[in-house]
Parts: C-alpha cells; structure tokens; sequence
C-alpha cells in the first residue's frame, strides 16, 4: 500500500531552537498534506493543510509564524517549530492525499521532545 | 463546522465477545467519508474500516462491521470474536476534505 514516510521519528531539542520534520509521500503524489498534534492520551487535532505550491491553511488558534509549513513539491511537506518551547512538546502526524485516488494516508508521526 | 463524538472514553470486552464502539458525527453535508481507525502504542493510525456516506450498506471487513445510520449521524463499530490484539485506541473519522477525529475510545481486550 502507499506509504508516507515521517523523519524525523523522535526528536529532542533545547527551548528557544527550531525543528524541521519531514512529511514524504513514498510512492504517489500529494496536492495536499494535512499536519496534526496529538498530545498523551488525546486524540488528533488538525493543525493546517498544507498545499502545494501555496500557503497553508491553518486551524483557529495554529499560530502560523510559529508552525511553519512548505509544501514545496508533490511529495514533500515540512513542518517547522520556530522557537520551541517545552509545550509544544507532542507526537506530530501527517497525512496525504493521493492525487490520483484521492485516499488518504498517514505518516507513522515524530514525538518531538523540547527541554 | 463538522464534529465527532465518541462517548465512550473507555470499553472492556471479554476475548472472543463482541463490543460496540459508538461514534456521532454533525454535518451539514450529504457526501462525506466515515472511518474507523485504530491506534496501537506505536501511535501509527491504521485504518480499520471505512463508509461512502452514499452507500446504505453497513461496510465489513472481517470481524469488524459498522452500523451506519445517516439521518441518526450515527456510525457504530462492531469488534466480532475479540482477540487481544483489538486492545489499543479507536478513532471515529469524518473526512469531507480533511479528516476530523472524535476523542478517542481505550479499548481493553480481557483474556
């Protein structure tokens, strides 16, 4: 089945740094990548969707400066946390949409750890 | 704004019974997507079942089966034969577009 590959997996950083985590369509294209957090024993919340060659759009309360997004080819989505603190420590997920059959799909998510 | 809700926060079900799994949904659209997913430990989301809201037949696949009533925006999951693998979080979706998960359901297998 399709697959989308999520790097880094586990992540841990000082407060004040930023981190880039990748969100890869392995074997199909992606028009659109969707970015969520889940924080301990709590369900997925979408953060924005990120579309090719434009800006994303973010969910009520997503600060974009601080979540940044480029979804700069067919296959790559990246999520940057800009001056990370210790509560935005969390799993992040992505998933992607098939251009071609329109199923979604997800990555296996990156637990970001800020100290 | 769509929203799912799982009321159900916690299940327990015997090994080998069956346990059902409730989800509602609010929508003012007539097509959309309904699915069940499935969270192990590992946190990979793996995708359990899914319903075309056009479709009137309940899908299956295997043990697992939903009771889809769509003017009762009601989409239930039912674990048949319950094995100690079934144990782990349950996330009803609605997707028209994006994906909109519920809370979340602790499924327990019992031995």
């Amino acid at each position: 089945g399709a697959v989308v590959s999520q790097h880094p997996s586990r992540v841990i950083c000082k407060s004040g740094t930023s981190v880039k985590i990748e969100c890869r369509s392995l074997d199909f294209q992606a028009t659109t990548m969707f970015w969520y957090r889940q924080f301990p024993k709590q369900s997925l919340m979408l953060m924005a969707t990120s579309n090719e060659g434009s800006k994303a759009t973010y969910e009520q309360g997503v600060e974009k400066d601080k979540f940044l997004i480029n979804h700069a080819s067919l296959t790559l989505s990246t999520l940057t946390v800009t001056s990370a603190h210790p509560e935005d420590s969390s799993f992040y997920i992505c998933s992607a949409i098939d251009r071609n059959t329109g199923e979604l799909f997800f990555g296996e998510g990156s637990r970001l750890t800020v100290l | 704004a769509q929203t799912v809700t799982q009321s159900q926060p916690e299940m327990s079900v015997q090994e080998a019974e069956t346990v059902t799994l409730s989800c509602t949904y609010d929508t003012s659209e007539s097509d959309y997507y309904l699915f069940w997913y499935k969270q192990p430990p590992s946190r990979q989301m793996i995708l359990v079942i899914r319903q075309e809201a056009y479709k009137q037949q309940n899908a299956t696949e295997n043990r697992f089966s939903v009771n889809f009533q769509k003017a009762a925006k009601s989409f239930s999951l039912k674990i048949s034969d319950s094995q100690l693998g079934d144990a782990a979080m349950y996330f009803c979706a609605y997707r028209r577009g994006d994906m909109r998960f519920g809370a979340g359901t602790r499924l327990t297998v019992k031995p």
